[in-house]
């Protein structure tokens, strides 16, 4: 299919590495947020959520933190391997009762 | 098999013809939602519905329709009006967003739609 991340910005590493993959959220009133991994053709998945009562939150390989004084999530992912490749979005809500998504990173991981 | 399915998953029309992208999904959630992704570009909220026979716009509703007659599912149409109707088309689908929790949207695979 189709690659979904033609012009993203893109975080590439070696496999095996840690990686960290940034987002700036808009909307200070923002009570949720959710980590997202897309594959070229695909639909999205979730990886990982975190609610604005928390800082930190962990999965399996995976840590979302939360920073709400300067409004910035990450996903970091421990151990990268190679079918972590992907685009990875977050998204927030906003208050309207949908979310909504920031651009995306593609993470590309070298054997 | 529980989930979230899109038919088809490519799609060609020419332009000035309406089209009707299908979404059904069988994991009794309340909430849909449709959204555009163009190469490049993050995911754009075209409509929503929270409940059967009700639907809100979102970010770009114009030239697309929906109705949600049924809480399986919930089609859209991308009408003639739409000027750039080429891109790929996600449906997702939750528990009923109440108004201080949030719940994560489940995807459905895509349909990726070519006007010419």
């Amino acid at each position: 299919g189709e690659s979904v991340g033609l012009h993203l910005p893109t975080l590439s590493v070696q496999e095996g590495d840690n990686s960290i993959i940034n987002c700036a959220y808009s909307n200070s009133a923002s009570d949720y947020f959710i980590w997202y991994k897309q594959e070229s053709g695909k639909g999205p998945q979730f990886i990982i959520d975190i609610r604005s009562n928390m800082d930190k939150r962990q999965g399996q390989r995976v840590t979302v933190l939360l920073n709400k004084t300067v409004k910035h999530l990450s996903l970091q992912i421990a151990a990268t391997q190679p079918g972590d490749s992907a685009v990875y979005f977050c998204a927030e809500n906003t208050g309207r009762r949908a979310l909504t998504f920031g651009s995306g990173t593609r993470l590309q991981v070298q054997p | 098999d529980g989930g979230i399915t899109q038919s088809p998953k490519y799609l060609f029309r020419k332009e000035g013809q309406n089209v009707t992208l299908s979404c059904e999904q069988n994991l009794n959630h309340d909430a849909m939602y449709w959204y555009r992704q163009d190469p490049g570009q993050g995911l754009r909220l075209i409509y929503y519905s929270q409940i059967v026979n009700d639907f809100q716009k979102g970010d770009i509703a114009e030239g697309y329709s929906v109705s949600r007659e049924k809480k399986e599912s919930f089609p859209l149409t991308v009408t003639s009006a739409q000027k750039n109707p080429t891109a790929f088309y996600l449906c997702a689908s939750s528990n009923r967003q109440g108004a201080t929790v949030t719940y994560e949207q489940y995807f459905g695979p895509g349909t990726r739609l070519t006007v010419t």
